[in-house]
């Protein structure tokens, strides 16, 4: 079946630091990638997404790459802020038309100043 | 502005009640989506339509029900028969076809039981 694991949280770093949040997936067929971010209290917002091999997707300074070959979309920032701190979902979707997302658990992450 | 609005934010819930949940799209999206999360876990699919009068179960059904009567509106019916209903619910639309194909989330109602 299809499934994503994410790295466990919480994740606590210092402002200014470098973010890496792991993102492996199983799935069957060719899936579409995608990081969700959730602010306390708040629904998801769609932070970025990659629909092929090799494509990088990016927004707000957070970057991740579809790796097919290791089966990964890791989510990565250079430099965290402050207002970075959420709950991060990677998710997958298979097939086309109206497709559930296949969720992993979420990693919460706090960024202290 | 365009997006998704679901009310109430907050809704309590008596035992042996049905509760009622809107979701409000003005995207002109065609597909609508309800999830439940649970704290410290990911999103899980209750049910979703493709097109107005259409709607298919998702994994965890069991004790909701939906309609979708128009394309911009899809409500989620918590029944009495969801026997631990306390979650956060989010609703979803999405538009197109293919590897394209975005789900866009609403703000989300928490529902708990007295």
């Amino acid at each position: 079946g299809n499934s994503v694991t994410q790295m466990e949280g919480p994740v606590t770093l210092s402002e200014e630091a470098f973010l890496t949040i792991n993102c492996t997936y199983t799935a069957t067929g060719y899936p579409s990638l995608f990081w969700y971010v959730q602010y306390p209290g708040e629904g998801l917002q769609l932070l970025l997404k990659a629909t092929k091999a090799d494509d990088k997707g990016s927004n707000k300074g957070f970057e991740a790459t579809y790796r097919k070959e290791t089966t990964s979309f890791h989510l990565e920032k250079g430099s965290v802020q402050v207002s970075d701190s959420a709950v991060y979902f990677c998710a997958l979707r298979v097939g086309q038309g109206a497709q559930k997302l296949v969720f992993g658990q979420g990693t919460r992450l706090t960024i202290n100043p | 502005d365009g997006g998704i609005t679901q009310s109430p934010k907050y809704l309590f819930r008596k035992e042996g009640q049905n509760v009622t949940l809107s979701c409000e799209q003005n995207l002109n999206h065609d597909a609508m989506y309800w999830y439940r999360q649970d704290p410290g876990q990911g999103l899980r699919l209750i049910y979703y339509s493709q097109i107005v009068n259409d709607f298919q179960k998702g994994d965890i059904a069991e004790g909701y029900s939906v309609s979708r009567e128009k394309k911009e509106s899809f409500p989620l019916t918590v029944t009495s028969a969801q026997k631990n209903p306390t979650a956060f619910y989010l609703c979803a639309s999405s538009a197109g076809r293919g590897p394209q194909e975005t789900q866009y989330f609403g703000p989300g109602t928490r529902l708990l039981v007295l």
